[in-house]
């Protein structure tokens, strides 16, 4: 596509419950990164995928945390037995290659943890 | 590890005044420096970027910023901001050995008419 897609735009859920969240980078993109951007924190990274090697998931505040890239392109990011402060807009971004291209970012989902 | 600093957090401005919003870095090594904006309601979009050469970076929308290496910064300026400026902004760093950037926590800027 375009652009970076991110479903769904708004997520509610209920603490405890488990969500996915989905990114669809640009076509031919073989970095993707997802952040969180919590009020007044900036953005917070949390893992990145760069082809076929090992991801770096050293951003990931804990193991309720998982991502996956399926076939060099989509990705999901799970979270497990949700917490209100994991209530934040997560945000996906793709790049040609990680270093000097910058990234292209996605809308974001909303997630707010009830 | 590379962190940047953002000072500013909320700056208000009429419009025509000048802007400067400050960023410093720490990392004593080659880096790689963003500026990224965010519209309300929008995603980020990448405004300037500075890898090598000149220090003077000229970007989207008359915004840009220097590369000052001796003080590890690279403030975003522009002569005359506009309404249409209103905006967050992020300061993001990224080095030669790590993909990854690592964005500051941000600058609001308001523009008044």
């Amino acid at each position: 596509g375009a652009g970076v897609s991110q479903s769904p735009s708004n997520k509610v859920t209920e603490k405890g419950k488990d969500v996915e969240l989905r990114c669809d980078p640009i076509s031919g993109h073989t970095a993707l990164y997802w952040y969180r951007q919590s009020l007044g924190q900036g953005l917070e990274f949390l893992i990145y995928f760069q082809g076929n090697s090992a991801p770096d998931k050293s951003g990931l505040p804990s193991d309720r945390f998982s991502a996956e890239r399926t076939g060099g392109s989509v990705s999901t990011l799970t979270i497990q037995r949700t917490q209100q402060e994991d209530s934040a807009v997560y945000l996906c971004a793709s790049s040609l290659s990680g270093d000097r291209y910058g990234y292209t970012f996605g809308s974001g989902t909303r997630l707010t943890v009830v | 590890a590379q962190s940047v600093s953002q000072h500013n957090h909320h700056v208000i401005l009429s419009e025509a005044a000048s802007l400067e919003l400050g960023c410093n870095y720490s990392y004593g090594g080659t880096v790689n420096l963003f500026w990224y904006v965010q519209y309300p309601g929008q995603h980020l979009q990448l405004l300037l970027k500075y890898f090598s050469g000149d220090p003077l970076v000229k970007g989207i929308k008359g915004f840009e910023a220097e590369f000052i290496k001796s003080k590890f910064s690279f403030n975003l300026r522009k002569p005359s901001v506009q309404w249409s400026d209103t905006a967050e902004y992020f300061c993001a760093v990224n080095t030669g050995t790590a993909s990854k950037l690592t964005f500051g926590t941000g600058t609001r800027l308001q523009v008044t008419l």
